[in-house]
């Protein structure tokens, strides 16, 4: 079966450290990967996407980068983080549902607090 | 334009009650799927339900139905006997786009509703 990982669970930072943020998947090869945003008691943004080694699309412009440096590994980085950046981050597969249909499967997430 | 709406922030219901949430979308793609996903307070978004553009039944999936209304634009989440592990945040979610292939498959969330049982 497939699963999701993603690390650090909880993450302190002061403002202007950079940032790196881990997801990898297990049991599948070459899945479409996302990385979300969500601030406190709000809906997801989506930052990145990726639908293969070395390509990544960029939703929101912004102080964040995403790379793909193998086929299931997904990076979120910043060189300097700002307060805005707090937030729960998300990284998520497109799987296939017992229905047979695609749908986008989470990770735990990532809690970061930018101080 | 939203492209889902939630409308409401938050939701109470008894425990072992039924209780619907709302979710409007819009799309002037003729493909398009609507999901559901729960997310506890412990942040994991889990993947409820699923209805396509072109399904002609309601979708089903143990205590949760979802009331499509197409002509309406609306994919509203049924959950049946609520229980207390029901509390979370629900979110509406819209796919634009053919249901599999290639493709950046992205999603569309609402802001999310906040359905507290109560016991």
């Amino acid at each position: 079966s497939q699963t999701i990982h993603q690390w650090p669970a909880t993450l302190v930072q002061p403002v202007g450290s950079p940032l790196s943020l881990e997801c990898t998947v297990e049991g599948t090869s070459n899945p479409n990967l996302y990385w979300y945003r969500q601030a406190a008691g709000r809906g997801l943004q989506l930052l990145f996407y990726s639908v293969g080694i070395g390509q990544i699309s960029s939703e929101v412009p912004q102080n964040l980068s995403a790379s793909r440096p193998q086929d299931r590994q997904f990076i979120l980085s910043s060189k300097k983080l700002l307060l805005s950046d707090s937030g729960f981050y998300l990284c998520a597969w497109r799987g296939r549902t017992p229905l047979l249909t695609d749908t986008q499967y989470f990770g735990p997430g990532t809690r970061l607090t930018v101080l | 334009a939203q492209k889902i709406t939630q409308t409401q922030p938050g939701m109470f219901v008894q425990e072992k009650e039924a209780v619907t949430l709302d979710c409007t979308y819009d799309t002037s793609d003729p493909s398009y799927g609507l999901f559901w996903y729960k997310q506890p307070s412990s942040g994991e978004m889990i993947f409820l339900i699923y209805q396509g553009s072109y399904d002609q039944q309601n979708a089903t999936e143990g205590r949760y139905s979802l009331n499509f209304q197409k002509a309406r634009k609306s994919a509203n989440l049924v959950i049946s006997a609520s229980q207390l592990g029901d509390s979370a945040m629900y979110f509406c979610a819209m796919r634009e786009g053919p249901r599999s292939g290639a493709g950046s498959y992205q999603l569309t969330f609402g802001k999310g509703t906040k359905l507290s049982v109560i016991p």
